[in-house]
């Protein structure tokens, strides 16, 4: 079975300061992995994933995620936050080759404050 | 190309009525999975549905029922309701696995429990 684990419920920063939200998981078969953020009476958008190849992935609005297969992280990153990054944020795994069940972690609001 | 749909966004029931929560999935898209949302558990995922049949089931007691239609529209029917039931139910759609793994999710229906 996997696991993830995002050890910050929350995370408070203020406006064009760098964040970091971590995220750890726990599987005995190879993963996909994916961060979504989810804004007030919202549904989930898929900010980025890693399926394979370089381990650096990008979004298109400044978030990065680097997979790290030896500490099994995959922590999202955005040099400068803005107001409007204020949401929660969820990692999820996949198992390769299985269905499109995601486990998801308990989630990381993320506050930004002017 | 339109999102995905859910229906009704809210709902109140009271304990012992059962409710069913409709799913329209982007066009083309033939898996569907639903997922309940509640602030103690977080994301756990309910069921998988492809070509009208469950893929795979979350750990949910019996009273958690679904069904994919040809033309891969879900519902999902919870009976004799409990207080804990409360909880916003997210469907998320995606092309067929395997897939590209993106899975793109709906507004949700907001359930609450009397």
């Amino acid at each position: 079975a996997q696991s993830v684990t995002q050890l910050d419920s929350q995370v408070p920063v203020f406006e064009e300061a760098p964040v970091e939200l971590r995220c750890n998981y726990s599987s005995s078969v190879s993963v996909y992995l994916f961060w979504y953020v989810q804004y007030p009476n919202q549904g989930l958008q898929l900010l980025l994933k890693y399926l394979s190849g370089s381990t650096l992935v990008e979004s298109i609005n400044g978030f990065e995620a680097e997979f790290n297969k030896s500490q099994t992280s995959f922590h999202l990153r955005k040099p400068s936050v803005h107001i409007s990054d204020t949401a929660e944020y969820f990692c999820a795994v996949t198992t390769q080759g299985g269905s499109e069940k995601l486990v998801f972690g308990k989630g990381t609001k993320l506050t930004v404050n002017p | 190309k339109a999102g995905v749909t859910q229906t009704p966004r809210y709902l109140i029931k009271t304990r012992g009525q059962q409710v069913t929560l409709s799913c329209s999935p982007i066009s083309g898209h033939r898996s569907v999975s639903w997922y309940q949302q509640t602030p103690g558990q977080g994301l756990q995922f309910l069921f998988e549905y492809f070509s009208e049949t469950q893929r795979n089931k979350g750990n949910f007691p019996g009273r958690f029922s679904g069904r994919q239609f040809s033309n891969s529209r879900s519902e999902m029917n919870v009976s004799t309701l409990e207080l804990g039931d409360s909880a916003l139910y997210l469907c998320a759609s995606s092309l067929a696995p395997p897939t590209t793994h993106e899975q793109f999710f709906g507004p949700g229906t907001r359930l609450t429990v009397l």
